[in-house]
């Protein structure tokens, strides 16, 4: 089955600097590849998704990449805010249903 | 529209009690899932259903049942609890299709087994 393997587990920067969390899966039949963003206590939601016909998707101040050929994806985050602190989640599923594997998380942590 | 809710938010049971989660969803999505968040593991699918009547496994399902006899609703039960099922379980709904397969979640019941 698939697996998703995200890093880094903790990531800190200064407010302004820019973060980038990447993953890799196995699965090369995978098409869809969201990313989660989940506050201290609170339920995680949607902050992105890329399919697999297409390499790079932006919304504002973040931005995912994705290289199909080695299988891994990757999330930007610019001009980083103390708001944007939470644990990020990648995951990745083949088309229907989407049963998605998750990656382990990312912490990131923006400090002022 | 509330969305998904969950009930209960907490709960502790001892080793061998039985307990039954409930997940509703105002949304008239199809799908609708179970996952459990531990530390460290990020979330692990538990059994998912794809419409009214149908359920499945996911990555997870060993310990757990779930029933899905409304649309709004979906339940996961624990028959007999152990401390390995000591989690955070979080239930989500989405669309069967396009233009989006974003996931709804629910805020989460902790679950303590002791």
């Amino acid at each position: 089955g698939e697996n998703v393997e995200q890093h880094p587990s903790t990531l800190s920067v200064q407010e302004g600097d820019s973060a980038v969390i990447k993953c890799t899966y196995s699965d090369s039949a995978s098409n869809y590849f969201p990313w989660y963003k989940q506050e201290l206590g609170k339920r995680p939601q949607l902050i992105i998704d890329i399919r697999s016909n297409v390499g790079e998707k932006k919304d504002q101040r973040i931005a995912v990449t994705l290289n199909k050929t080695a299988k891994h994806f990757s999330l930007h985050i610019t001009e980083t805010q103390p708001e944007d602190s939470a644990v990020y989640f990648c995951a990745a599923s083949k088309g229907g249903f989407q049963k998605l594997v998750f990656g382990t998380g990312t912490r990131l942590l923006v400090s002022p | 529209n509330a969305g998904v809710t969950q009930t209960p938010k907490f709960r502790v049971l001892k080793t061998g009690q039985s307990m039954t989660l409930l997940c509703a969803q105002d949304m008239n999505h199809e799908y609708m899932y179970w996952y459990r968040q531990d530390p460290g593991m990020g979330l692990r699918l538990i059994h998912y259903s794809v419409g009214e009547g149908t359920t499945a496994k996911g990555e997870v399902p060993d310990g757990y049942n779930v029933s899905r006899l409304k649309k709004q609703n979906f339940l996961l039960g624990l028959e007999s609890a152990a401390p390995s099922q000591t989690s955070v379980y979080f239930c989500a709904s989405s669309r069967p299709d396009r233009p989006s397969y974003e996931q709804y979640f629910g805020p989460g019941t902790r679950l303590t087994v002791t």
